[in-house]
């Protein structure tokens, strides 16, 4: 079957770094997503990984590693706002999205 | 980036009654479209994708007579909760695609609230 595995809640410091996981088994694969959501909206797309590596964008950069099956997204200089739930989500060989159940990040001053 | 529109953004129904929730893709044209529940707490559910001028493909435990889904052009997909009942509200979301292996950009979601 296909599973997509992240933890279900983590807290950090308002200013610190955060890194959240994700480990993935997949019929195939065309791709990695993270997306943000917020309590009560739409998901909102963050990265996208298909190679090998670290892809950054400002505060928040994302790695693959498709031998390992796993992926992180590490969040710098975490705001206040950025209290949300991050979601994983595997393109597999049928270009169908695989979703992760979400970690849900908290903030603390 | 691109944008998906969908609406309403929230619809409180009678029970017995039938809801449309419109999603539009207003800067590209959309290859495929996505359906998503999402009770609280939960995860996102995919509920059925839907290509351009053919039939929605059902996940698993959706009933397609219930939720009718009808992809009219490529930049317009409507889903429409027929007979809704208080089991049926839920967070109901849309997503659209320029290609298959590109990024989904996902409409502001429907609340719906069945009473």
């Amino acid at each position: 079957g296909q599973n997509i595995d992240q933890p279900t809640e983590m807290t950090a410091t308002e200013g610190a770094i955060v890194q959240i996981n994700c480990t993935y088994q997949t019929s195939g694969f065309n791709g990695l997503f993270w997306y943000q959501q917020h309590a009560g909206e739409a998901p909102t797309f963050l990265s996208y990984n298909v190679l090998d590596g670290l892809e950054e964008k400002g505060r928040f950069s994302s790695f693959l590693s498709r031998s390992k099956g796993y992926s992180y997204l590490l969040l710098k200089e975490l705001q206040m706002k950025d209290s949300a739930s991050y979601l994983c989500a595997v393109m597999d060989s049928n270009y169908q999205l695989i979703w992760g159940a979400g970690t849900k990040l908290i903030i603390k001053p | 980036g691109a944008v998906v529109s969908q609406h309403p953004s929230w619809v409180i129904c009678k029970s017995g009654t039938s809801v449309k929730i419109e999603c539009r893709s207003l800067d590209f044209q959309a290859t495929t479209m996505f359906w998503y529940r999402q009770f609280p707490k939960q995860s996102l559910m995919l509920m059925a994708t839907s290509n351009e001028g053919s039939k929605a493909t059902y996940e698993q435990g959706v009933e397609k007579d219930k939720f009718l889904i009808n992809h009219a052009s490529l930049t317009l997909s409507t889903l429409t909760v027929t007979s809704a009942h208080p089991e049926d509200s839920s967070f109901y979301i849309c997503s659209a695609t320029r290609d298959r292996d590109t990024e989904a950009f996902f409409g502001q979601g429907t609340r719906l609230t069945v009473v």
